[in-house]
């Protein structure tokens, strides 16, 4: 079975622009959750989506948004990017509460 | 709320020691605890999953036990290899349904094998 994908891979953005990041489930996983890891704040929960519907949410502001399609692939989207923005956005896909993580994207914001 | 605390912050060990890693938690309403891996500039690597019925999971050199009502859990690695060295983070999935069963993370443990 294929991991978790997640595109790109590294990314580099300026103050103000927008980004959008993927990632692919595993096969036959529903579930699908963001996270931010920076080296101060740690791992944080942005949100999870399980059959296209948010079903939970961490404390982001509202220029953090996702979406996921009826093939349980995700994106997240982060408009206006401060440089506080600059973490590495891990995605994890889970089935029966077990999750699996992708190799994340490592976003710079400049 | 749920708490999920890690100590130590950090370890260093001479390779071929068997240590032990701890995860404490304040709510022992949990549903399972995970423990992963990362290595630097890496996504995270599932090692063990705890059911929140089961006392300990095992997979080679890796156990990891989990006690409820103490709030704790412990993964002892046995024969430490340099390639051991890596965060390990502990999470703890709440069992409150009114949660969503969120995942709730310690801040992880940086271990370092020495050759």
């Amino acid at each position: 079975k294929a991991g978790v994908t997640q595109t790109p891979r590294y990314l580099i953005k300026t103050r103000g622009q927008q980004v959008t990041l993927s990632c692919s489930p595993i096969s036959g996983h529903r579930s699908v959750s963001w996270y931010q890891q920076t080296p101060g704040q740690g791992l944080q929960f942005l949100f999870e989506y399980f059959s296209e519907t948010q079903r939970n949410k961490g404390n982001f502001p509202g220029r953090f948004s996702g979406r996921q399609f009826s093939n349980s692939r995700s994106e997240m989207n982060v408009s206006t990017l401060e440089l506080g923005d600059s973490a590495l956005y891990l995605c994890a896909s889970s089935a029966d509460r077990s999750e699996f993580f992708g190799p994340g994207t490592r976003l710079t914001v400049l | 709320k749920q708490e999920v605390t890690q100590i130590p912050a950090a370890l260093s060990v001479p390779e071929g020691e068997n240590l032990v890693l701890n995860c404490s938690f304040t709510d022992s309403a949990i549903y399972n605890l995970q423990w992963f891996r990362q290595d630097p500039g890496k996504g995270l690597t599932s090692l063990l999953l705890i059911q929140s019925s089961q006392r300990e999971q095992t997979s080679g050199r890796l156990n990891a036990s989990l006690d409820k009502s103490s709030g704790r859990s412990t993964l002892y690695i046995a024969a430490s290899q340099p390639g051991d060295s890596a965060t390990y983070l502990c999470a703890v999935r709440s069992s409150w349904v009114d949660s969503n069963y969120q995942l709730i993370w310690g801040a992880g443990t940086k271990l370092i094998i020495k050759p």
